[in-house]
C-alpha cells in the first residue's frame, strides 16, 4: 500500500506565476489535509477536504489560494501570482475518519 | 480559542532520558497525537492517547491527563537520531487537528 504521494518535490516559480501542488492520498483514505510549513517554524494548517467537498478552509489565505479534492485523481493545491512569502513546504496529509494523518514528503516550493 | 503549548526548544545527553510537555486547549477533546519530523523531512506519526494514564512503546512513552489538559512524551536511552521536532497535536470535537508549534530537541553527545 503506497503512502501518501506528493509531487512535485521541489518546485521553483519566479513571481507572479502559478504553483500547482498535487497529493494522492493513500488508498482508502477519504480526508485529506493541506500545511504549510516555514524554515524552523511549526505545522500550519490551511484547509481539510473530503471528496469533492472542502470542510475547512480557514487556514487558507483569501486570495490567490485555492483547494479541490475531486472525485478522480489527486488533491490539488493552487496558488496564484505566487510571491516570494509562499516559499515553504508544503505537506499534504491524508487519514481515513477520525484517524491519525499520514504525511507525504512535501513540496518545496521556491518563489525567486 | 484553541491552543497547544510546548517548549520551543529542549537539549539533551545522548544516553539520557528527557520528557517533552504539551498542554492543550480544544473544543471537545478526542485524542492527543505526537509526531515526531526530521530536518527536512514530514512529520511521522508516534502516539495517540485518548484516556488517561501512560503508553509505552519501546523507548518512547506518551501519557496523558485529561483534566489537567496535559500530555508528555517521554524519550528513554536517547540516541543522536533521535534530534528532531516533537509535535504535539489535539483532535478536536470535529475531529480536526490542533497542532502546536513543535519541540525542537537538540541531542549532544
Amino acid at each position: 500500500n503506497a503512502g501518501v504521494m506528493q509531487n512535485p518535490r521541489h518546485l521553483v516559480r519566479r513571481r507572479g506565476q502559478e504553483a500547482r501542488l498535487r497529493c494522492s492520498p493513500m488508498k482508502g483514505h477519504s480526508h485529506v489535509y493541506w500545511y504549510r510549513q516555514l524554515p524552523e517554524e511549526g505545522l500550519k494548517f490551511m484547509v481539510y477536504l473530503q471528496k469533492e467537498n472542502i470542510i475547512d478552509e480557514s487556514g487558507m489565505p483569501k486570495e490567490r489560494f485555492s483547494a479541490e479534492f475531486p472525485k478522480e485523481g489527486p488533491s490539488i493545491l493552487r496558488i496564484q501570482q505566487v510571491v516570494r512569502g509562499d516559499s515553504a513546504a508544503y505537506f499534504c496529509a491524508s487519514s481515513p475518519p477520525y484517524n491519525e494523518q499520514f504525511f507525504g514528503p512535501g513540496t518545496r516550493l521556491t518563489v525567486l | 480559542g484553541q491552543n497547544i503549548d510546548q517548549p520551543t526548544e529542549m537539549t539533551a545527553t545522548e544516553g539520557a532520558i528527557v520528557q517533552i510537555n504539551c498542554t492543550y486547549q480544544t473544543s471537545g477533546f478526542n485524542g492527543l497525537f505526537w509526531y515526531q519530523q526530521h530536518a527536512g523531512e514530514a512529520p511521522t506519526f508516534l502516539s495517540y492517547n485518548v484516556l488517561d494514564g501512560l503508553e509505552e512503546k519501546g523507548r518512547f512513552s506518551s501519557f496523558l491527563s485529561r483534566s489537567k489538559g496535559y500530555s508528555y512524551l517521554l524519550l528513554k536511552e536517547l540516541q543522536m537520531k533521535d534530534s528532531a521536532s516533537y509535535l504535539c497535536a489535539g483532535l478536536d470535537s470535529n475531529y480536526q487537528l490542533i497542532w502546536g508549534a513543535g519541540t525542537k530537541l537538540i541531542i549532544k553527545p
